[in-house]
């Protein structure tokens, strides 16, 4: 069956200082990946999504980036944190082939600037 | 893809059905209404989806009217755990030249009650 992974589930972190979340996925190939986040008391906000290794779409100007080193491997990453950064990160994919099913989500990483 | 709107909130009393509605006016013929929901703290939830006929699972079902611009989700049993935020998405599915990217509206504010 197919899984979702994604670490840590909380984090702490100072202005200034980078960040790396991980998502991987098992139980699956050629999966799209997507990176959202939830700002306290907002809505779900696409971030990036991949449609294959190494090719990244940014959907919001912003100080994150995203990379797809491993065909079941998708990163955020920032070089310096901001504040405006906090927020809950949310992993998810979908397939083709699981077009009917949508997408599944990881439980998310919530992350505190401070 | 089309835009949804819906209620910012409801209440339910537990045991009792509960009927969330989307108005989707703009949708077009190749787009689907999908249905997720998003417990405090968690990644959403895939619920149901449709093209124009109604659907049945396990979790819900869906009704779409016969000109597709409005649906409505239905809870048959709403339970405490029901409790959420409840998106309706409009968009067309996975396929050549398609991301499949899933765009979260403010959705609605579930209570079920005792």
């Amino acid at each position: 069956s197919q899984t979702i992974h994604q670490w840590p589930a909380t984090l702490v972190q100072p202005v200034g200082s980078p960040l790396s979340l991980e998502c991987t996925v098992e139980g699956t190939s050629n999966p799209n990946l997507y990176w959202y986040r939830q700002a306290a008391g907002r809505g779900l906000q696409l971030l990036f999504y991949s449609v294959g290794i190494g090719q990244i779409s940014s959907e919001v100007p912003q100080n994150l980036s995203a990379s797809r080193p491993q065909d079941r491997q998708f990163i955020l990453s920032s070089k310096k944190l901001l504040l405006s950064d906090s927020g809950f990160y949310l992993c998810a994919w979908s397939t083709r082939q699981r077009t009917n099913y949508g997408y599944t989500f990881g439980s998310g990483t919530r992350l505190t600037v401070v | 893809d089309a835009k949804t709107t819906q209620p910012p909130s409801m209440d339910c009393a537990e045991g009792r059905a509960a009927n969330l509605p989307c108005n989707h006016s703009t949708i077009s013929g190749n787009e689907y209404v999908y249905w997720y929901r998003q417990i405090h703290s968690q990644g959403p939830q895939y619920i149901i989806h449709g093209l124009k006929n109604n659907e049945t699972n396990e979790m819900a079902s869906l009704i779409i009217t016969e000109d597709r611009k409005s649906s409505t989700l239905i809870l048959p049993h709403a339970t405490l755990r029901d409790t959420a935020v409840y998106y309706c998405i409009v968009r067309r599915n996975q396929g050549s030249g398609n991301t499949g990217k899933l765009i979260f509206g403010q959705g609605t504010t579930l209570q079920v009650k005792p």
